[in-house]
């Protein structure tokens, strides 16, 4: 079973909304991501996640807080967010990152975004 | 630095018939993997096809194949039999084997949308 899941499927938010996006996986992976895409566009990496310990944080502004509760979840806490941050946010995970073998990623459905 | 280059924005294909999308990359690494997602306008992006750079088979995965050329650096995708199911954007990806570092991170290409026509 390769299912990632992620909740909401959508989301509205003003600009003074704290939310929070979820995602679990049952595979046993011990690498998850969050990427952010915009339309048209491919899925940038935002931060990954190793044995539960943030290894990446590709720059990203601190109005995005991730957190790792333990190794089948990744959450994403969202605070005064921009509009320009509107997106679709999907969330992958991995088998064993760094152990000398290219590591598939797979991924949830992602959640769409709207900041107002 | 390494580089995924797609240079179809968009293909429309008959309905049953074969689809090639292209694919070149670009890195000096010598052990890396190519990968080949699917996204249809749900937005799941759903994985399709690995080929690792000393596999010496081209990887098949049912209507899908990969037809692999490492020294020309191209690493296509095959549908056979083409479905109306198939129409979505397709992303080739790269990854280097050993992800240690910060640089060191799957990267995609822009995508190719494709548009199964009945």
């Amino acid at each position: 079973d390769t299912e990632v899941t992620q909740t909401p499927k959508h989301l509205v938010m003003g600009m003074t909304n704290k939310k929070s996006l979820k995602c679990e996986q049952h595979m046993g992976h011990r690498a998850m991501y969050w990427y952010k895409q915009k339309a048209k566009k491919p899925p940038e990496l935002m931060f990954v996640y190793s044995y539960e310990k943030l290894s990446i944080n590709e720059s990203v502004p601190s109005r995005f807080s991730p957190e790792c509760p333990n190794s089948s979840l990744l959450n994403l806490h969202l605070h005064a967010l921009q509009p320009e941050d509107s997106a679709l946010y999907l969330c992958a995970s991995s088998q064993e990152p760094g152990t000398g073998t290219t590591d598939t990623q797979y991924f949830g459905p992602g959640t769409r975004l709207t900041v107002l | 630095a390494q580089k995924i280059t797609q240079t179809q924005p968009g293909m429309f294909v008959q309905e049953k018939e074969a689809v090639t999308l292209d694919c070149t990359y670009d890195t000096s690494d010598q052990s890396y993997g190519l990968f080949w997602y699917k996204q249809p306008s749900s937005g799941e992006m759903i994985f399709l096809i690995y080929q690792g750079s000393y596999d010496e088979q081209n990887a098949t995965e049912g209507r899908y194949s990969l037809n692999f050329q490492k020294a020309r650096k191209s690493a296509n995708l095959v549908i056979s039999a083409s479905q109306l199911g198939d129409s979505a954007m397709y992303f080739c990806a790269m990854s280097p084997r050993f992800i240690m570092n910060r640089d060191d991170k799957i990267i995609f290409g822009k995508g190719t949308r494709l548009h199964i026509l009945p």
